[in-house]
């Protein structure tokens, strides 16, 4: 069966802290991956994708895949209580697989 | 870019009502759409892709009769939640992939609505 894990949190950092997302995935062939955030009682919002090994950096969002680990995270760097919601990891895997997401709490 | 709008955003009704959703892509044209439900602090499940112009694919598990998909322009999808029951109430999302972005091989990005939250009482 095809999954995809993540931590389900709550993740508690300090404003302006850096927090980090992790998510890891099953199936090895996978090409695409996404991260998306959901406040609660809304829909999620695409935040990045990535297809390569490597970092892909956004503003304050860093997408990092290692596809031989088969791992990616997302780092959001100077984290704002704004930031408070929960992060869903998706790969594409024939259709798209969501994690439960993690839960991200960020303190003033 | 990419925006996709859903409505309603909340039903609130009574079992064996039938609801229906609109899923649209405004900005966008959506050859496939996605329908998706979620229950309190779970996941999002893929319940069915909708294909303009052709029949839905279900996932297992999903009773293609109780949730009637139709996808009659490039622009517009709509689930029909028929004789609705309690067990029914969720949050139901609908997404579309925008093929403006991301890379040839597929694996888009999808964008997603803003949900409906359904109540069945």
């Amino acid at each position: 069966q095809k999954e995809v894990e993540q931590n389900s949190g709550p993740l508690s950092v300090p404003e302006g802290a850096i927090a980090s997302l992790n998510c890891t995935y099953s199936d090895r062939g996978s090409q695409s991956f996404f991260w998306y955030r959901q406040y609660s009682g809304k829909s999620p919002e695409l935040i990045m994708f990535i297809y390569s090994n490597g970092d892909k950096e956004d503003g304050r969002f860093t997408a990092q895949l290692n596809k031989a680990s088969q791992y990616v995270s997302l780092l959001i760097r100077d984290s704002q209580p704004s930031d408070s919601a929960t992060y869903l990891c998706a790969v594409q895997m024939g259709t798209l697989t969501f994690g439960k997401g993690t839960m991200l709490l960020v303190s003033p | 870019g990419a925006v996709v709008s859903q409505h309603p955003s909340r039903v609130i009704c009574k079992s064996g009502t039938s609801v229906k959703i609109e899923c649209r892509s405004l900005d966008f044209q959506a050859t496939t759409m996605f329908w998706y439900r979620q229950f309190p602090k779970q996941s999002l499940m893929l319940m069915a892709t909708s294909n303009e112009g052709s029949k839905a694919t279900y996932e297992q598990g999903v009773e293609k009769d109780k949730f009637l998909i139709n996808h009659a322009s490039l622009t517009l999808s709509t689930l029909t939640v028929t004789s609705a029951h309690p067990e029914d109430s969720s949050f139901y999302i609908c997404s579309a992939r925008d093929l403006r972005q991301g890379a040839d091989f597929g694996g888009q990005p999808q964008h997603f609505g803003d949900g409906t939250r359904l109540s069945i009482l």
